[in-house]
């Protein structure tokens, strides 16, 4: 079973300060999409990554494939209280079941 | 707006009763997904539909069906209903039957189960 762990879970850091998420998994992804949740809403999708190395950057996060296509990350930089929610990785499994699956969730608080 | 809509938005209902929420997907989309969310479970992938055909399927119990009809809007129906049915169920959808392609999720349906 493909599994998407997320780390850290829970994230509360000052506005300014800069931070990574990591989405891990022993198993390699086709592609790998990043979303933002917020509280009665539905996910929003951030960011593609489908090349092993790739590195997108949207305005101030900056998200990273790694080079075998197992893992993931995101990197916020001078991070602000709108940047605040739940983020979560996602993918397409390739083995076993067909299926798409999120990761675990991390959620980020940026205090004023 | 994502252009995904959800009805309705909250639901409240009793154990054993059988429920349906609607998704209508974005303009041009061919693709829908159903998942749940709970707190102990995360998002779950439910099923997914394509032109009208199923998919492929995730964990989707017995009691839960699914359906998309020509105009490619799509029903979940839930039924026999226990309270661990209580969540939130999103739809989503996107322009082709790959899940590589980006999802965009409506709003969700909080279900309540009594």
């Amino acid at each position: 079973t493909q599994l998407l762990e997320q780390s850290p879970q829970f994230l509360s850091i000052q506005e300014g300060e800069n931070l990574t998420v990591y989405c891990n998994s022993s198993s390699v992804f086709s592609s790998l999409q990043w979303y933002r949740q917020e509280p009665g809403e539905g996910p929003v999708l951030l960011v593609t990554v489908v090349t092993g190395g790739e590195v997108k950057k949207l305005k101030r996060l900056t998200f990273q494939f790694g080079d075998a296509r197992k893992d993931s990350s995101l990197h916020i930089t001078a991070a602000q209280p709108g940047d605040t929610g739940l983020y979560l990785c996602a993918g397409p499994t390739t083995s076993g079941t067909y299926k798409y699956i999120f990761g675990t969730g991390t959620r980020l608080k940026v205090l004023a | 707006d994502s252009g995904v809509t959800q009805t309705p938005k909250h639901l409240i209902t009793a154990t054993g009763q059988r429920v349906t929420l609607r998704c209508s997907p974005r303009s041009g989309d061919l693709s829908v997904y159903w998942y749940q969310q709970s707190l102990d479970q995360g998002l779950q992938f439910l099923i997914q539909y394509y032109n009208g055909e199923e998919r492929a399927k995730g964990n989707i119990l017995e009691r839960f069906s699914a359906q998309q009809f020509p105009d490619l809007h799509s029903e979940l129906n839930l039924s026999s209903l226990e309270l661990g049915d209580s969540a939130l169920y999103f739809c989503a959808s996107s322009v082709s039957g790959s899940m590589n392609q980006p999802q965009h999720f409506g709003d969700g349906t909080r279900l309540s189960i009594l």
